[in-house]
C-alpha cells in the first residue's frame, strides 16, 4: 500500500514570495491533515478536511495560509506571502475512519527554508 | 482538550527495556491514549493506542492504570534504531495535540 506522498521535499524561499506544498493521501482515506512542525516541536495541526470539507482550520493564519481539497482527494497548502517564522517542516497526514481515529499517517514532510 | 505531560529526554542501552510515562491527570471520559513515534527527517508514526488496562503489539505495550491519569509506553529489548521522539498524546473526536514528546537516545 502507497503511503501519503507529499512533494517537494524541500524548499527554499525569499521572505514575501509565495510557495505551495502538494499532498496526495492514502487511497481512500476520507481525513486529511496538514500539520507545520517547528524545529524541535511537536506537529501543530493547521487544517483538517473530511472529504472535500474543512473541519477545523482554528489555527491556520488565514491572512497567509490556504489550502484545498479538490475532490476529496489531493490537497494543496499555500503560503502568500512568507514570513521567516513560517521556516519549518510541513506535513500532511491522512486517516480512514470519519470520527474517532487517531491512527494518522504521515507524509515525509516538506522542509520549508525562508530567507 | 487534555494535556500531556512527559520527560523531555531519556537515555536507555541496547537490549534494555524502556518505559516511558506519560501524565494526562485532565483526561476526558471520551479520550484516547495514542503514542507516536517519529525518526529525524520523517513524520511521526502511530505506534500503539489504548482506553484503559494494557494493549500490546508487535512494536510495543501500553499500561493505563484505572485512573487513566498516565500510561506508560514499554518497548522491550530496544536497539539502536529506536532513538526517536515519542510522542504522548490524548484526543477526543479525531482530534489530537502534539506536545515536545521525549527525546529517546539508545546508547550501544
Amino acid at each position: 500500500e502507497a503511503g501519503v506522498a507529499q512533494s517537494p521535499r524541500y524548499k527554499i524561499i525569499e521572505k514575501r514570495q509565495s510557495v505551495a506544498f502538494w499532498c496526495n493521501p492514502i487511497s481512500g482515506h476520507a481525513t486529511l491533515y496538514w500539520y507545520q512542525q517547528i524545529l524541535g516541536q511537536g506537529p501543530k495541526l493547521l487544517i483538517q478536511f473530511q472529504n472535500n470539507g474543512v473541519v477545523d482550520d482554528s489555527q491556520l493564519p488565514k491572512d497567509r495560509f490556504s489550502a484545498e481539497r479538490l475532490k476529496g482527494v489531493d490537497s494543496t497548502l499555500k503560503i502568500q506571502p512568507a514570513k521567516l517564522e513560517d521556516s519549518a517542516v510541513y506535513l500532511c497526514a491522512s486517516s480512514l475512519f470519519q470520527g474517532l481515529s487517531y491512527e494518522q499517517y504521515f507524509g515525509p514532510g516538506t522542509r520549508l527554508t525562508v530567507t | 482538550l487534555a494535556k500531556t505531560t512527559q520527560p523531555i529526554s531519556m537515555d536507555s542501552y541496547e537490549g534494555q527495556e524502556v518505559n516511558i510515562t506519560c501524565s494526562h491527570n485532565n483526561i476526558a471520559t471520551n479520550d484516547y491514549i495514542t503514542w507516536y513515534q517519529q525518526f529525524p527527517s520523517q513524520g511521526p508514526r502511530f505506534i500503539i493506542q489504548g482506553y484503559k488496562t494494557k494493549v500490546t503489539n508487535e512494536v510495543a505495550s501500553l499500561f493505563i492504570p484505572a485512573d487513566r491519569k498516565s500510561s506508560t509506553l514499554s518497548l522491550p529489548r530496544v536497539s539502536l534504531s529506536d532513538t526517536a521522539v515519542y510522542y504522548c498524546l490524548v484526543g477526543d473526536n479525531d482530534k489530537i495535540i502534539f506536545g515536545k514528546g521525549t527525546r529517546l537516545h539508545i546508547l550501544p
